[in-house]
């Protein structure tokens, strides 16, 4: 059974100071980990996708990195409207159709 | 850009009560889901479908069930409605057609049970 672990489960910041959010995953396959961000009273919105150990995306403040364990999202120089929830997800080579499994998510606020 | 549509945005029903979620997306996917969302638990997965007419549980779909009738439109309908059942119900889609693609959102049903 694929797991999904991200911590913390809540982080605040000034704006300016960079941080990471770690995502720790079990899988008896990496097929793929998305991250997504998701604002208030709205669904989740696609960020990233990594596919394998060691490869890096970057958009604009954010970047994701993978190891065969884990995943960071590093943020730089954070602004307020950064302030979101932040999930991440996988899917298994043996997870039928699309299946994702998520994480519990972090809950940032970045403050001015 | 994919647009998933889901009918209610806030939706308040009476226990026991039969209720109809619906979302459409329009970008003839193939393969749509069903979540909720609930603080402390994540996403979860309902039910979802790889096709018109067809359709696979998630990991709760105990008290759910769904419909797919035509390919843009997947409802889940709670057949008596519980309490328990008080949630973020969340619709996503995604092409079927080879490579590696991410769910696309809709914008969620807050659904209230009282």
């Amino acid at each position: 059974e694929d797991q999904v672990t991200q911590s913390p489960e809540a982080l605040r910041l000034q704006e300016g100071e960079s941080s990471s959010l770690n995502c720790s995953y079990t899988v008896s396959g990496l097929r793929g980990l998305f991250w997504y961000r998701q604002d208030p009273g709205k669904g989740p919105e696609f960020l990233f996708t990594l596919y394998s150990a060691g490869e890096e995306k970057e958009k604009e403040r954010l970047k994701a990195t993978l190891t065969k364990k884990e995943s960071f999202l590093h943020i730089t120089a954070p602004k307020p409207e950064d302030s979101a929830t932040y999930l991440c997800a996988v899917q298994g080579v043996e997870t039928s159709g699309s299946r994702l499994t998520f994480g519990e998510g972090t809950q940032l606020t970045v403050n001015p | 850009d994919v647009k998933v549509t889901q009918s209610s945005r806030y939706l308040v029903k009476r226990t026991g009560e039969k209720v109809f979620l619906e979302c459409v997306q329009d970008m003839d996917h193939e393969n749509m889901f069903w979540y909720r969302q609930d603080p402390g638990l994540g996403l979860r997965l309902i039910y979802f479908s790889y096709d018109v007419k067809m359709k696979e549980k998630g990991d709760i779909p105990e008290g759910y069930s769904v419909s797919r009738e035509k390919k843009e439109r997947f409802s889940l309908i709670l057949e008596s409605a519980s309490t328990n059942q008080t949630s973020m119900y969340l619709c996503a889609s995604i092409t079927g057609q080879g490579g590696f693609k991410p769910q696309h959102f809709g914008d969620g049903t807050r659904l209230s049970i009282l």
